[in-house]
């Protein structure tokens, strides 16, 4: 299995609405990274969990919270987001291995749209 | 310092021809330069990766060259066909247990033509 399963595939939610994203990889990859893309653009690293453990946060708002429940799990939690938070949201693996240039794996996103 | 310039924005190929895409950086402690390859409602994949100890790497139709003198570095498509088409971007890291420290340029929409 070399797929990162993200899931929904689309949700639509209110500014009020809280709401999780889910993603799942079982190739044993102990790196899992959150990433959002705007229509056109490149992909923007939010998070980094390395063995479970948040390791990167780049500067993102409290209204994204993300959590790393086992090795195979990568969730974002969503609160009282904005409508400019509307974009694809990519979750990514990797071996986690420490000074190796590695590969990342990424799922095929989950698009928002904030009403 | 961290970026990564990406030329051209868009490209339209006749199939059969050949596809450039050109990135320029300069950090010079970068060392690993992937280019990945995204369909539309897809993430994006791994196409190919070179380090900066070698001046070109070739996998099938897929070509980087790079000149670490100039910090450039480029993928070439050979034979282009119209699945080919999609958007590519070229990433800059410098490894050293960081993960996750990618850079992208901007991103190339590839149309290859039948």
């Amino acid at each position: 299995d070399t797929e990162v399963t993200q899931t929904p595939k689309h949700l639509v939610m209110g500014m009020t609405n809280k709401k999780s994203l889910k993603c799942e990889q079982h190739m044993g990859h102990r790196a899992m990274y959150w990433y959002k893309q705007k229509a056109k653009k490149p992909p923007e690293l939010m998070f980094v969990y390395s063995y479970e453990k948040l390791s990167i946060n780049e500067s993102v708002p409290s209204r994204f919270s993300p959590e790393c429940p086992n090795s195979s799990l990568l969730n974002l939690h969503l609160h009282a987001l904005q409508p400019e938070d509307s974009a694809l949201y990519l979750c990514a693996s990797s071996l986690g291995l420490q000074g190796v240039r590695e590969k990342l794996f990424f799922g095929s996103g989950t698009q928002l749209s904030v009403l | 310092q961290q970026q990564v310039k990406q030329s051209p924005q868009s490209l339209i190929v006749q199939k059969g021809g050949i596809s450039i895409i050109n990135c320029a950086y300069e950090n010079t402690a970068f060392d690993y330069f992937p280019w990945y390859q995204q369909f539309p409602g897809k993430g994006p994949a791994l196409l190919i990766a070179i380090r900066p100890d070698v001046s070109e790497k070739k996998e099938g139709r897929f070509t980087i060259s790079f000149n670490k003198s100039a910090k450039q570095f480029s993928l070439h498509i050979m034979d282009s066909q119209p699945g080919d088409s999609a958007t590519y971007f070229c990433a800059a890291s410098n490894g050293g247990g960081s993960q996750g420290n990618l850079i992208f340029g901007k991103g190339t929409k590839l149309s290859v033509k039948p």
